[in-house]
């Protein structure tokens, strides 16, 4: 079962433009949405981070918007960069439970 | 150290051999993670070490993996009698904040290649 769905699976976008990435969730126990960005060879770096008590958190171009009721949180990047490609993942966690579960990535390519 | 070292950072091995893949955590993080990463996947939870004990190898696939970190600082991953199944990235991770998601911090990771 896989608990964290996202979308799309791979995106283009021009140097400038916004990039939108969007992840549902099932499990209503989770409370912290953190967004990853991988380099290849690299491990995941954490980008930025919301819990449910807000709807949304913004720091510099990278913008997290919570939609509660429906189980859903997507990633803006404004002005989009080259150097933002990357493959960018969603997760979450639960209470007291350290496990993160991730979604299946997004392969962000920003064209010069 | 400043950040979480993994070695190698790349094994090929051959279909049943053993292999031991090596992390050493960020000093001070009491809490450790060992996630695996297939291509074209998120990371999956494998292990969750607090200190020395393993709380939490809930997600180890078979009794062919095992790990350890018995001074509670680095963590070895030990996987017997390899299967091409195993290919994969495998990620160690640690945190300042045990028994949440919080601060993961990951490394480059081991990519292990069965042949």
């Amino acid at each position: 079962q896989q608990q964290v769905k996202q979308s799309p699976q791979s995106l283009i976008v021009q140097k400038g433009g916004i990039s939108i990435i969007n992840c549902a969730y099932e499990n209503t126990a989770f409370d912290y949405f953190p967004w990853y960005q991988q380099f290849p060879g690299k491990g995941p770096a954490l980008l930025i981070a919301i819990r449910p008590d807000v709807s949304e958190k913004k720091e510099g171009r990278f913008t997290i918007s919570f939609n509660k009721s429906a189980k859903q949180f997507s990633l803006h990047i404004m002005d989009s960069q080259p150097g933002d490609s990357a493959t960018y993942f969603c997760a979450a966690s639960g209470g007291s439970n350290y496990k993160l579960t991730f979604g299946k990535g997004t392969l962000l390519t920003v064209n010069p | 150290g400043a950040g979480v070292s993994q070695t190698p950072s790349n094994k090929v091995t051959e279909k049943g051999k053993y292999v031991e893949l090596r992390c050493d955590p960020i000093s001070g993080h009491t809490a450790l993670y060992w996630y695996r990463q297939s291509l074209g996947q998120g990371p999956e939870f494998l292990i969750y070490f607090q200190g020395t004990g393993a709380a939490d190898d809930s997600g180890l696939p078979n009794d062919r993996f095992f790990a350890v970190r018995p001074e509670g600082s680095v963590s070895t991953l030990k996987i017997q009698r390899t299967e091409r199944g195993d290919s994969a990235v495998y990620l160690c991770a640690s945190s300042l904040f045990p028994g949440t998601g919080y601060g993961y911090t990951f490394g480059s990771g081991t990519r292990l290649t069965v042949v």
